[in-house]
Formats: C-alpha cells, sequence, structure tokens
C-alpha cells in the first residue's frame, strides 16, 4: 500500500524558534493534508492543500504541496508552547479514492 | 461550529464481548470514515460510507461492520473483542466533492480491552 515517510520523528525547540517538517511518498496524492493531534484526543486540521506547487498560511503555519505531488512541507514561524504536539501529514489519492493514508507523525516539544 | 460528535467517549469491554460504536457527523456532511489508532501510531483507515452505501475498505478485520444510517449517522459494531482491537477509533466526516474533500475528525472513542 501507499506509504508516506514523514521527517523528523521529533524535534525539541526553544521558544521562539521556527520548525520545519516533511512528508514524502513514492506515489502521487490529489490532496494534502496537515493535522495537529494532542494525547487522546483527535486529529485537528491546520491546513488542506489541493494543487500543485500550492503554498497556503495560516497563521503562523505555512504548507506547501509539492509540484511533483509526492511531498508537502509544513514550517512553523515563531512557536510557542501551545504549539507542542504531533503533527501528522496526510495524502488522499483522489481518482475514486478518498481514504487518507497518513505519516508516522512529528512530535513536538517547545521549550520555555 | 459543529463538530464530529463520538460517543462513547470512553469504553471498557472484556474479550469476547461485542461493542458498537457511534458518530454523528458535521451537518450537511454525506461522508463518513473510520479510522483505528494503537498507541503511538499513526491512523489506519477501516472503513467509509458516502451517501449510506460503503465507499471504500481498508484494513477492517471481519469481526467489524459498520453502516451508514439515513440521518448519516454511522455505528461501527465489534464482535469478539480482542486484546489487540484495545485502541483510538475516530470518525471523520466530510462533504464528498471531486477535488477538494476535507475530512474532518471527531475526539474519538478509547476502547479498552480486558
Amino acid at each position: 500500500g501507499q506509504q508516506l515517510n514523514q521527517s523528523p520523528q521529533s524535534m525539541f525547540i526553544q521558544e521562539g524558534e521556527d520548525v520545519s517538517m516533511n512528508c514524502t511518498s513514492s506515489s502521487i496524492f490529489n490532496t494534502w493534508l496537515w493535522y495537529k493531534q494532542d494525547p487522546g484526543e483527535g486529529p485537528v486540521l491546520l491546513i488542506a492543500l489541493y494543487k500543485a506547487g500550492e503554498l497556503t498560511s495560516n497563521g503562523r503555519l505555512t504548507a506547501q504541496f509539492g509540484i511533483t505531488r509526492k511531498d508537502s512541507f509544513l514550517n512553523i514561524s515563531a512557536s510557542i508552547p501551545s504549539d507542542v504536539g504531533i503533527y501528522f501529514c496526510a495524502g488522499q489519492p483522489g481518482a475514486g479514492s478518498y481514504q487518507l493514508t497518513f505519516g508516522k507523525g512529528t512530535k513536538l516539544s517547545v521549550i520555555p | 461550529a459543529a463538530g464530529v460528535i463520538q460517543s462513547p467517549r470512553h469504553l471498557i469491554k472484556e474479550k469476547r464481548e461485542t461493542a458498537t460504536l457511534k458518530c454523528y457527523p458535521i451537518p450537511r456532511h454525506d461522508t463518513v470514515y473510520w479510522y483505528q489508532q494503537g498507541p503511538g501510531q499513526d491512523p489506519q483507515f477501516l472503513i467509509s460510507f458516502y451517501e449510506k452505501m460503503q465507499s471504500d475498505k481498508g484494513s477492517i478485520p471481519d469481526r467489524f461492520s459498520a453502516q451508514q444510517f439515513s440521518d448519516y449517522h454511522s455505528e461501527l459494531n465489534m464482535s469478539s473483542l480482542e486484546l489487540g482491537d484495545s485502541a483510538l477509533y475516530f470518525c471523520a466526516s466530510s462533504l464528498r466533492t471531486v477535488d477538494q474533500e476535507t475530512q474532518y475528525f471527531g475526539p474519538g472513542t478509547r476502547l479498552l480491552v480486558l
């Protein structure tokens, strides 16, 4: 089946620093989504990307849909303590297939 | 804004028992997805329904079944529970579109099988 390689697996950063994480795939996706999950809670949608090359921002978050349709990155600027959590990328193949394939997640820790 | 509702939030069962998880999608959403997330794992797709018909099927055990009702809510029925079924079960809903469908997740049901 399709697999997403998400990196890094974990990050420890100082408050105020910028963060970057990415996902790559051997398969093409028509949609890339980025979610944040707190322990024991459901994934919360951060950014949705629908077109190759698309660059989208949501506050301090910026994400891009790779030109090849096989990768995406998420940047967080000026991190704050509440950014702590696990960030997942997810790809949706499209073309009649709508199920999401998730990356393994990036665990972000912010040191005040 | 209204979100996806799941019930119960927590469930404890014994091995070989049955469990029913319920999902109420965001109003006007016509598609429901079920995912299973083990400890420290990413969510794995189980099954989905669009307009009350099964749409996609993933790694759902034969012991599990699901359906979507006329009011678009969905139920995941799990029988002959095993210890390995202990996990977080998420429901997500969406409004089915050709190229810009976005799934919104509920808070999950934490199932513990003893």
